[in-house]
Order: structure tokens, then sequence, then C-alpha cells
């Protein structure tokens, strides 16, 4: 399978701890996204990478988020210190970043639950 | 803060009616993008319209993009169970960036 992967597909946490989701794009594909989804609403965008360079993050985004892409393949998400709030599905994405507009090709998402 | 407005928001119908369904923005955009998500699932791919005014046919679905290129609706002829799902607008600004609509959730009964 040569799709977006995402691990884990469920994690389930208690309010405080700290929490980190990893997503595996189409090989070669530069750009990565990552996106927040609540139910039934459209994906909302969190943080773009072309190649290991964070190129935009959202400003609805808290301190307590982080994202990296190491070597510009895959990219983790981290959330510290969980809130009830972060609960949602969280969902990557990846670009061959050719000519635009691309296609976004979705990882079937991790969703997070905050006890 | 959402800037694209999808209408409407919940959609039951009967299978082999006809439906539209209508994202609206006050935004320009390059292109826009039509997706169908399915619980448990990441959004699909259905069509990209670039042109303002253009329109474009997938089978029974019909996309169109506005003059204005601020807003798009998509139209289902005779739906079938199969179309069910979470259906998602997204604009796209410049190169890079993708603004997803509020969502349509579709329901199409036997």
């Amino acid at each position: 399978d040569t799709g977006v992967s995402q691990n884990p597909r469920h994690k389930i946490t208690k309010r405080g701890q700290n929490v980190t989701f990893r997503c595996d794009p189409i090989s070669e594909h530069n750009r990565l996204y990552w996106y927040r989804q609540t139910l039934g609403q459209g994906p909302e965008f969190l943080t773009y990478f072309q190649n290991e360079a964070q190129l935009e993050k959202s400003r609805l985004l808290s301190d307590r988020f982080s994202a990296e892409r190491p070597k510009g393949s895959f990219s983790t998400l981290e959330i510290q210190r969980t809130e009830q709030g972060d609960s949602a599905m969280y969902l990557c994405a990846s670009t061959p970043g050719l000519s635009p507009p691309d296609t976004q090709y979705f990882g079937p998402g991790t969703r997070l639950t905050v006890l | 803060t959402q800037l694209l407005e999808q209408s409407p928001q919940f959609l039951s119908i009967q299978e082999g009616e006809n439906l539209t369904v209508y994202c609206n923005s006050s935004s320009v955009f390059s292109s826009l993008q039509w997706y169908r998500q399915e619980p448990g699932e990441g959004p699909v791919l259905l069509v990209t319209v670039v042109t303002g005014g253009e329109v474009k046919k997938l089978k029974r679905l019909t996309f169109q993009f506005g003059d204005a290129r601020k807003d798009s609706s998509l139209h289902i002829t005779a739906a079938q169970p199969g179309d069910t799902g979470l259906y998602l607008c997204a604009g796209v600004w410049g190169t890079y960036k993708y603004i997803f609509g509020t969502g349509t959730r579709l329901k199409v009964l036997a």
C-alpha cells in the first residue's frame, strides 16, 4: 500500500498527558499538511511542510502543539498537556508539489479522545 | 474561522432523487476542489475546477465553479445509497493553501 499512513489510528489519553502522532506520506511527496477535524465539520488547517521546512502554522495552533518533519520524510505532531478541547480527528495529507492545483492525498486520520 | 460556507449542512433523501450542494465564500480562489469523506477515512478528491464558469461532469455528479471564482455547486442526479458521505469543498489559495468548507452530510436512503 503506497498511500498516506497515520499511527496510531485511535488514542485515548487523560487530560494533561502528552501525545505524539506520526504520518508517513506518499513517497517522494514533498508537501505535507496537518489538519484537525471535529465531527461533521470540514478539516481545519494546522500546519504545512515543504520538504523538512515548516512554512506555515495556523494561528489556531497554541504553543502546546508542535510538528516536525525531519529529513523531509515522515512527520510527527505532538500535543503537550492535552485538554478536552483537543479531542478531534487529526488528519495528515501529502501532495506531490507539482503544477498547482495539487491533489491532496489524505491518511485515515488519528482520532484523539482526551478524558 | 471557516471562510467557505456549505449548504445545506445535512441532507437526507430517497434513492433516485436529485440534489444540489452549495459552497460559498467572499474570497476569490485560484481553484476549488470537491472531496468526499466516508466515516473513519480521510477525504478523497472528486474534482478540481480552475476557470470561472467551468463545469465538470463525473458520471452523475456535475460541478460548477462560479464566474467570479468565489462559489461552487455540486449537483447529483439520481442519487444512490453509495453517494452517502460527507461532501467537502476546498478553496485553493495560491499554490499550496487549502481552505475547507463546513461540510454537507448526505444520506441516501434505499
